[in-house]
């Protein structure tokens, strides 16, 4: 069975400072994608960041990267130089390919709350 | 808006009562999703929609759910007999195609539902 382990409920960071967030997944299935969300107090869970199982290099959105280790089946996201908008939950989530069953999912892990410190 | 849309953006029931969710995607996705999530959880599949066609519905709770998107566009999600624990905020996401399984799947702000 897929699942998606994040580790750390809560983290505290200061303003300008890089943080990490902790992703392990668990799947046999070779062909797979991972996504990072943001979910604001406000609710709306917003796209980040992709990265495909056979992407070589590591995926980078702005402030936002991906440290995918795929041997170790990890999935980290790095925030460059925090920002006080950057305080929220955080949705690491895995989709597998086309050609599964279960292929139409995103599973989710159950996120990191993130506070920015000014 | 540009965006995915929900409503109502609250709502409180009875236990017992019927209830109903609707979902406007953005327009031309083809691929809607609704999805549970609990306090202080992840989001939890419930059910897919290829346009018109229910083509998963696995993550339904119970067959007090339902969902349906008759015109391949709008969804209503709906919940029969509701119980407390029906209590959570309900997702809706739309992506442009399941086949292009690398697309970000786009999301609403919710419906927060709470059951007395």
């Amino acid at each position: 069975a897929q699942k998606i382990t994040q580790t750390q409920p809560g983290m505290f960071v200061q303003e300008k400072e890089a943080v990490t967030l902790d992703c392990t997944y668990d799947t046999s299935d070779q062909s797979y994608g991972l996504f990072w969300y943001k979910q604001p107090s406000s609710g709306e869970m917003i796209f980040l960041i992709y990265q495909g199982s056979y992407d070589e290099q590591n995926a980078t959105e702005g402030r936002y990267s991906l440290n995918f280790q795929k041997a170790r089946k990890s999935a980290n996201l790095v925030i460059s130089a925090s920002q006080l908008g950057d305080s929220a939950m955080y949705f690491c989530a895995m989709r597998l390919s086309p050609g599964y069953s279960s292929a139409s999912k995103i599973i989710f892990g159950s996120g990191t709350r993130l506070s920015i410190r000014p | 808006g540009a965006g995915v849309s929900q409503s109502p953006r609250y709502k409180v029931a009875k236990r017992g009562q019927d209830v109903a969710l609707r979902c406007d995607p953005i327009s031309g996705h083809v691929s809607l999703f609704w999805y549970q999530q609990a306090l202080g959880q992840g989001p939890e599949f419930l059910t897919y929609f290829q346009n018109e066609a229910q083509l998963d519905k696995s993550g339904l709770p119970s067959d007090r759910f339902f969902a349906e998107r008759p015109e391949g566009s709008v969804s209503t999600l709906k919940i029969q007999r509701t119980q407390q624990e029906d209590s959570a905020v309900y997702l809706c996401a739309s992506s442009l195609a399941t086949m292009d399984w690398n697309q970000p799947q786009h999301f609403g702000d919710g419906t927060r539902l709470s059951i007395l």
